[in-house]
């Protein structure tokens, strides 16, 4: 079983739409990344969070330490969020520990 | 802030020879820097940890003379992969943080695609 698992694997939607990918670890962490990675490879840093929820525009994540699990949503989804969401989790040891990802597709 | 560049952002280089990746901090000192590389569908996979002062940590399995670690300085940390292969070619990425910054914060250059040919 991995460290980290993410789901859904695939996820296809229709602009407008809200969106969540989700994110279960296993291991005690320090805290969390959320990752998005464009088909030409760039990634780039989300949030990273320890508790609670953060917010930058229509992106909203959440974390509940004691359940070990992490929500990404997306409000009103639009055909550029088309990418892969990365979980990654910090161990204690600071040491990240990746999932193997989420492909969002937004239809327009 | 936080800004985290590499070059080049895609190389091909031909079988036997060394290529060299840079990656820079540019608007923070970097006292630890990550290197990460990533195979086709498949997620990142950490290298190898260079913190300010000493020698870069490699992960098990990752070959410390084939992937060659220089800190040089606080701002540019740059990998050499000697004698590339085929199955070298990968996407490789690197990441940052600086001493203002919280021990599990991390921030991410754009990537480098190497292909070996």
């Amino acid at each position: 079983k991995n460290e980290v698992e993410q789901s859904p694997q695939n996820l296809t939607a229709q602009e407008g739409e809200f969106i969540t990918i989700n994110c279960s670890y296993s291991v005690g962490i320090s805290a969390l990344h959320w990752l998005q990675q464009h088909p030409g490879g760039g990634i780039v840093s989300l949030f990273m969070l320890s508790s609670g929820k953060k917010k930058h525009g229509r992106l909203i994540a959440t974390i509940n330490i004691q359940e070990k699990h992490s929500s990404l949503h997306i409000t009103a989804s639009h055909p550029r969020d088309s990418a892969v969401y990365i979980c990654a989790v910090m161990e204690y040891g600071n040491k990240l520990v990746f999932g193997a990802g989420t492909i969002l597709r937004v239809k327009s | 802030g936080a800004v985290v560049s590499q070059h080049p952002s895609w190389v091909i280089c031909k079988s036997g020879t060394s290529v060299k990746i840079e990656c820079r901090s540019l608007d923070f000192q970097a006292t630890t820097m990550f290197w990460y590389r990533q195979f086709p569908k498949q997620s990142l996979m950490l290298m190898a940890t260079s913190n300010e002062g000493s020698k870069a940590t490699y992960e098990q399995g990752v070959e410390k003379d084939k992937f060659l670690i220089n800190h040089a300085s606080l701002t540019l940390s740059t990998l050499t992969v000697t004698s590339a292969h085929p199955e070298d070619s990968s996407f490789y990425i690197c990441s940052a943080r600086g001493r203002e910054h919280l021990p599990y914060e991390q921030y991410f250059g754009p990537g480098t695609r190497l292909t070996v040919t």
